[in-house]
């Protein structure tokens, strides 16, 4: 167990839809991450926060959006759903701003129908 | 561009020692890490490379050349749970992974 929670574990809602995902991080981590991964593909980074601000950006959709609250959980937000956004998310976290030791969540597994 | 290179797919019998590479294109990162992740699960940390050379962390080594572009992950001693995907990462302003490695280990 790392100590990083996710909800929901699975998801399910069909195109065009809003859903919210949220991450708990680690006690005493000030970094998330938020990472995409579809089937059979590696580790998409979407983007990153460090104690409330957007620390990094990655290859983040406009139709998604993340914040980080101020007692450090996050959640991802995704909009307009496509069938190519079906994937598992993931969620990690850090003490620091540019840790090379994360931390993952178990993921929340979203399908689009 | 910013990448690493990854072999797709390795195959290895238990109790062999494999070599998992990871060759890149960007430069002025802050180090190598390697994570692990088994089949339906959350990746996991294994080690860091913050200078060239070896580190070793029980069965598990890592290896960084910077004047080469490569580093590679040592598995010794393979078990049959060593059956994963291990995926390279780097940071530079934000984090890069490898697409992974799928470790085949044959009894």
């Amino acid at each position: 167990d790392s100590g990083v929670t996710q909800t929901p574990k699975h998801l399910i809602t069909a195109t065009g839809q809003r859903v919210t995902l949220r991450c708990s991080p680690r006690s005493g981590d000030l970094s998330v991450y938020w990472y995409q991964q579809s089937l059979d593909q590696g580790l998409q980074f979407l983007i990153q926060y460090y104690n409330g601000e957007e620390r990094a950006k990655g290859n983040i959709l406009e139709r998604f959006s993340a914040q980080q609250f101020p007692d450090l959980h996050s959640e991802l937000n995704l909009s307009s759903l496509e069938l190519g956004d079906s994937a598992l998310y993931f969620c990690a976290s850090s003490p620091g701003t540019s840790e090379d030791e994360q931390y993952f969540g178990p993921g929340t597994r979203l399908t689009v129908t | 561009g910013q990448s690493l290179e990854q072999p797709s797919e390795v195959t290895a019998v238990e109790g062999a020692i494999v070599q998992i590479n990871c060759t890149y294109q960007t430069s002025g990162f802050y180090g190598l890490s390697w994570y692990q992740q088994h089949d339906g699960g959350a990746p996991t940390f294994l080690s860091y490379n913050a200078l060239d050379g070896l580190e070793e962390t029980g069965r598990f080594s890592s290896f960084l050349s910077r004047s080469d572009s490569y580093g590679y992950l040592l598995l010794q001693e393979l078990q049959m749970k060593d059956s994963a995907s291990y995926f390279c990462a780097v940071w530079k302003d934000k984090i890069i992974f490898g697409k992974g490695t799928r470790l085949h280990i044959l009894p």
